[in-house]
């Protein structure tokens, strides 16, 4: 069936430090987005991707989106505490169309050390 | 603008007992509805989704249910719980089409 896979699960960096995480779908996704939960929060929407080849930016934060719309990455540069969470890529369930059903990849957990 | 609100924030419940989680929304009409749960802090897992007043999907063979009895009001149920049924427990509404999730602050049950 349809997966959404993302590594690392978890990663520890010095703050200051750059970090990347990597979302892959088994399938083509006609957008992906990316939500960001705070330890004992709820999921956050960050941003959506919808052209293949896409980047976008946030301050600190660069999204991009694959040219084969299979794969994503979400990098931080100079990381902060408060960048400190569990950032999770999320895209379409296959065939679900209007209804707005999403699979989640399983999240990658970001430690920062002051 | 939307809120969403959900309650209870935590509930810890015996084996056996029924369970009751409501979801409301406001400032929006027609929303897609969602419950999602999130086991050991890891991923999200779709258990339902609503497109109309009782209108349910279930996405996956499990012990509880979910109705929609009102446009903005989305209900998580179960008759009797299991321990497996402990999690963080997550109301998330959407537009229609694909549009991104707005999640409730969600429910961490406990079954002892």
């Amino acid at each position: 069936g349809q997966q959404v896979m993302q590594i690392p699960q978890y990663q520890h960096v010095q703050e200051g430090e750059d970090f990347t995480t990597y979302c892959n779908s088994s399938t083509t996704l006609s957008n992906i987005q990316w939500y960001k939960q705070r330890p004992g929060g709820h999921p956050v929407f960050l941003i959506q991707l919808v052209k293949s080849g896409e980047v976008k930016k946030q301050k600190r934060l660069t999204f991009q989106f694959g040219e084969a719309k299979k794969n994503s990455s979400l990098h931080i540069t100079a990381t902060q505490t408060t960048d400190v969470g569990t950032y999770f890529c999320a895209g379409p369930v296959e065939g679900s169309s209007n209804t707005g059903k999403l699979i989640f990849g399983q999240g990658t957990t970001l430690q920062v050390k002051p | 603008s939307q809120t969403i609100h959900q309650w209870p924030a935590t509930l810890v419940q015996p084996v056996g007992s029924p369970l009751s989680l409501e979801c409301t929304v406001e400032g929006t009409s027609n929303p897609n509805l969602y419950w999602y749960r999130q086991a050991a802090g890891r991923g999200l897992q779709l258990l339902f989704y609503s497109i109309g007043i009782d209108q349910i999907s279930s996405e996956v063979p499990q012990n509880l249910s979910a109705s929609r009895p009102q446009d903005r009001q989305f209900i998580l149920s179960s008759k009797k719980l299991l321990l497996s049924d402990s999690g963080f427990y997550l109301c998330a509404w959407s537009p229609r089409g694909n549009s991104p999730l707005h999640f409730g602050n969600g429910t961490r049950l406990t079954v002892t």
